[in-house]
C-alpha cells in the first residue's frame, strides 16, 4: 500500500532483550517521527528524522532508546534490554517537510514479559 | 509549559444531533494545529490543519475552527460511523515536534 508501515505489528519478548522496531515511510516523505501512544492517551514523542538527519531526540525516554535512518527512508527504533515499563505501542509518521501534516502508521504493540 | 487539552473527554450523541468537540491549547508561537481521527486498532488518520486565528476548514461533516486560544471541531448531523477517537496536536515554536491532546472519544449511537 502506500501508507506508513511498521513492523511487526505486534512484539513480545522477554525482559532484558533488545528490540527493533522498522517504519517504511510514504514514498518521497522525507520527514519521519517516533511517537509512543499509552492506551487512553495521545500520541507522545520521541524523536524525528528530516532525511537521514536525527534533528530532535529530546523526547526519547534513556539512552536504552536510540533511532537512526541511515539512507533516508526506512528507519528503526531499537531498544536495549528492555524493561517491563517500555511496554506499549510504538508509532511512526512521515510528513512531505517540516511543518507538513503527519501521516501515521497503524503501530507496533510492544509486550515485555 | 506547553498544553494541549481536549474536552470532553467522551462524548455520546444520537444520530443527527450536532455538537463540537474542543481542543484548547497554551503554547508560544502557534505554527499549527492539526486535527486527527483515530480508530480502534489503527494509526491518527489526519483530518485538517488550521495555522491561523480565524481560518475554517471543511470536510463533510466536518469544521475545524481556530482561534487564539482554542480550536473547535464541530460535527454536523453525525452518523455512526463518525465514531471514533478525535486527537488534536499543535506545533509551536522554533521545534517540530506535534503536541497532541488526550482526545475525545466520540459514540454516535443510531
Amino acid at each position: 500500500g502506500a501508507g506508513v508501515s511498521q513492523s511487526p505489528r505486534y512484539k513480545v519478548t522477554k525482559r532484558g532483550q533488545d528490540v527493533a522496531l522498522r517504519c517504511d515511510p510514504i514514498s518521497g516523505h522525507v520527514s519521519l517521527y517516533w511517537y509512543r501512544q499509552a492506551l487512553g492517551q495521545g500520541p507522545e514523542f520521541l524523536t524525528y528524522f528530516n532525511y537521514e538527519a536525527q534533528q530532535d531526540k529530546s523526547g526519547l525516554p534513556n539512552d536504552r532508546f536510540s533511532a537512526e535512518r541511515p539512507e533516508g527512508s526506512i528507519s528503526t527504533l531499537t531498544i536495549q534490554r528492555t524493561e517491563q515499563r517500555d511496554s506499549a505501542m510504538y508509532r511512526c509518521a512521515s510528513s512531505l517537510g517540516l511543518g507538513q501534516p503527519q501521516h501515521f502508521g497503524d503501530g507496533t504493540r510492544l509486550s515485555i514479559l | 509549559e506547553d498544553q494541549v487539552t481536549q474536552s470532553p473527554e467522551a462524548l455520546r450523541l444520537q444520530e443527527g444531533e450536532s455538537s463540537s468537540l474542543n481542543c484548547s491549547y497554551t503554547v508560544s508561537g502557534l505554527r499549527g494545529l492539526f486535527w486527527y481521527r483515530q480508530d480502534p486498532g489503527k494509526g491518527p488518520e489526519f483530518l485538517f490543519t488550521l495555522y491561523s486565528a480565524g481560518e475554517e476548514k471543511e470536510k463533510e461533516r466536518l469544521k475545524a475552527t481556530l482561534t487564539k486560544k482554542e480550536s473547535f471541531l464541530h460535527i454536523t448531523a453525525p452518523k455512526p460511523e463518525d465514531s471514533a477517537t478525535y486527537l488534536c496536536a499543535v506545533q509551536a515554536g522554533t521545534g517540530n515536534q506535534f503536541y497532541f491532546g488526550t482526545g475525545t472519544s466520540l459514540t454516535v449511537i443510531p
